[in-house]
């Protein structure tokens, strides 16, 4: 069964704009972990932003904000005033356990 | 800084050719992962250990091995292999915790068969 939902393959924004990731995710376990990881034409994986399942607050990192919907399991990344920079694959991933599902990605393209 | 280190960054080898491929951490973390990535796919798990328990998929292929000889080194081991093979593998690692496991990625291998 599918974890993780990625449902937008390829996204553009222009640049200081910002932008939304959608991210749904399934799990009937009460303690999880959500993440934003942004992976460059390099191949490096970088970790960007957590959510906690318990957590009440949206997570926020510098122009990385999380947003939590937990009835609607969603845990969607908005990122603020893009920059060209930002044009990479972003994965959305959910730790439980000693598992780690990872979602589709999707492809951000920032224009200039 | 605690990091998580993959050697080399760019390996080619030869159809049939054994591959190692690397993976070191300072973090001291437990549990570190093998995953396969190919071109505009998301990373697919090949194995994981658990300390010194290995797990594997179900569906990594017998031609993927591992070796973890102690908590700061591991090892992706291809006997053979194939022009299907070629991807970036990255390795990963993470603390166990009762609430999840953040992982922690190195720069990963590009791996390139001839």
């Amino acid at each position: 069964a599918q974890k993780i939902t990625q449902t937008q393959p390829g996204m553009f924004v222009q640049e200081k704009e910002a932008v939304t990731l959608d991210c749904t995710y399934d799990t009937s376990d009460p303690s999880y972990g959500l993440f934003w990881y942004k992976q460059p034409s390099s191949g490096e994986m970088i970790f960007l932003i957590y959510q906690g399942s318990y957590d009440q607050q949206n997570a926020t990192e510098g122009r990385y904000s999380l947003n939590f919907q937990k009835a609607r399991k969603s845990a969607n990344l908005v990122i603020s005033a893009s920059q060209l920079g930002d044009s990479a694959m972003y994965f959305c991933a959910m730790g439980t356990g000693n598992q780690f599902y990872f979602g589709t990605g999707t492809s951000l393209t920032v224009i200039p | 800084d605690a990091m998580v280190i993959q050697n080399p960054r760019y390996q080619v080898t030869q159809f049939g050719k054994p591959v190692t491929l690397s993976c070191s951490q300072t973090l001291n973390h437990n549990v570190m992962y093998w995953y396969q990535q190919k071109s505009s796919q998301a990373p697919k798990l090949l194995f994981h250990y658990y300390d010194k328990d290995f797990n594997n998929e179900a569906d990594t292929p017998d031609n993927f091995q591992s070796r973890r000889p102690n908590t700061s080194f591991c090892f992706l081991d291809i006997r053979s292999p194939g022009l299907g093979d070629a991807a970036m593998y990255l390795c990963a690692t993470s603390r166990e915790t009762p609430d999840y496991n953040e992982q922690f990625f190195g720069p990963g291998t590009r791996l390139t068969v001839l």
